[in-house]
């Protein structure tokens, strides 16, 4: 499957706990997206990467979320001290920089309890 | 801020008729529109997408009609099919700058197509 990747699939983690989700993008794609998606909603964009570098972050993004690509290739997405309010599924996209598709994993349901 | 906004949230229509989604979006730097479809349980799956420099876009039984004036854009399913029955979601994304590629999604619709 040369499709995006993501691990786990789902997850559930007590109140306070921290959790990692990794994504394989699509080999030859240089941006990587990281959407949360609640249920009922559409996805909000987190954060993106161009190569290893993170070039934007959104205001959901807070100080307890982390986000890295280290060397171009898949990216790690990690919450601290988790809080009931970020059980979501948790999207990862990537793309061509100069084509406009962009490919969805089938997401990290995460669910904090 | 809701800069792209889709309705109905929800829609039942009967096999073979047509479903009609409709968005309309509030930044004019927006200049790219695909919609989405996603199952339970999967990723968002692209179905077509359209640039403001054309008024519709065609493929298969998937029509996107464009409204640059109006800031709206729909999403038609002609002959719809119980297969269809899934979520939609109409997005928009710049054309340049860092912010290029980075998708701000509608709330959705949740098509229902009866047999």
């Amino acid at each position: 499957d040369t499709g995006v990747s993501q691990n786990p699939r789902h997850k559930i983690t007590k109140r306070g706990q921290n959790v990692t989700f990794r994504c394989d993008p699509i080999s030859e794609h240089n941006r990587l997206y990281w959407y949360r998606q609640t249920l009922g909603q559409g996805p909000e964009f987190l954060t993106y990467f161009q190569n290893e570098a993170q070039l934007e972050k959104s205001r959901l993004l807070s100080d307890r979320f982390s986000a890295e690509r280290p060397k171009g290739s898949f990216s790690t997405l990690e919450i601290q001290r988790t809080e009931q309010g970020d059980s979501a599924m948790y999207l990862c996209a990537s793309k061509w920089s100069t084509n406009t598709e962009a490919f969805f994993g089938q997401g990290t349901r995460l669910t904090v309890v | 801020q809701q800069q792209v906004k889709q309705s109905p949230q929800s829609l039942i229509v009967q096999k073979g008729g047509i479903s009609i989604i409709n968005c309309a979006y509030e930044n004019t730097a927006f200049d790219y529109f695909p919609w989405y479809q996603q199952f339970p349980g999967k990723g968002p799956a692209l179905l077509i997408a359209i640039r403001p420099d054309v008024s519709e876009k065609k493929e298969g039984r998937f029509t996107i009609s464009f409204n640059k004036s109006a800031k709206q854009f729909s999403l038609h399913i002609m002959d719809s099919q119980p297969g269809d029955s899934a979520t939609y979601f109409c997005a928009a994304s710049y054309a340049g700058g860092t912010s290029y590629g980075k998708l701000t999604f509608g709330q959705g619709t949740i098509l229902t197509v009866h047999p």
